[in-house]
């Protein structure tokens, strides 16, 4: 079945620096698209999210960036910091249906010093 | 603090057995999701009531079932377990049946030796 996936398991990064981190999704009747961060020994903790009708949003120290020409979400973190260390992870929905998020695979952000 | 209170946080049985775990959601909120998360599958939706009704199931096994009770918590009730069926296991809440907007747990961590 269609899924969202992500490109990268693992993405390091210099502390202070931006974090750029990506997902793919396949399913085109996805309308709704969330960025949840996991630390260790805790559950998915909401970020931020974006609708179709939207190609960019902005939260604090976080963007989230959405082409739905090449079905690509993008999750940049500005000034990264220590805290920011955790897996993340993409998902999906369609705005209206029942149904659970589709989640991506995720991506492990280290911050180095 | 999501406002999702999930127990037990450990579980270690054998195969065979059937345990429950147990969630509460946010106060307010009468949606309940379950979702696992394993190493090979990521993490998946099994599942989701509404107000005591389930609206919509995902990858759950016949093994699996849920039920939502009048005062709004939730019961995950796993039988037959096999060693396959280790795993995190979360609930999230929301609103109302088409609130994409969910609400994670801490999640129960299941051990099957």
């Amino acid at each position: 079945g269609e899924s969202v996936g992500l490109h990268l398991p693992t993405l390091s990064v210099q502390e202070g620096d931006n974090s750029i981190i990506n997902c793919a999704y396949s399913n085109s009747a996805s309308d709704y698209f969330i960025w949840y961060k996991q630390e260790s020994g805790k559950g998915p903790q909401f970020i931020i999210d974006i609708r179709s009708n939207m190609d960019k949003r902005q939260g604090q120290r976080v963007t989230v960036l959405l082409n739905k020409t090449v079905k690509h979400l993008s999750l940049q973190i500005a000034a990264t910091q220590p805290g920011d260390s955790a897996v993340y992870f993409c998902a999906e929905n369609i705005i209206g249906g029942a149904d659970g998020l589709t989640f991506g695979k995720g991506t492990h952000l280290i911050i180095q010093p | 603090d999501s406002g999702v209170t999930q127990t037990p946080k450990h579980l270690i049985t054998a195969t065979g057995q059937r345990v429950t775990l147990r969630c509460s959601p946010r106060s307010g909120d009468l949606s309940v999701y379950w979702y696992q998360q394993s190493l090979d599958q990521g993490l998946q939706f099994l599942i989701h009531y509404y107000n005591g009704e389930e609206r919509a199931k995902g990858n759950i096994l016949e093994r699996f079932s849920a039920q939502q009770f009048p005062d709004l918590h939730s019961e995950l009730n796993l039988s037959s377990l096999e060693l396959g069926d280790s795993a995190l296991y979360f609930c999230a809440s929301s609103a109302d049946p088409f609130s994409n907007e969910q609400f994670f747990g801490p999640g129960t961590r299941l051990t099957v030796l």
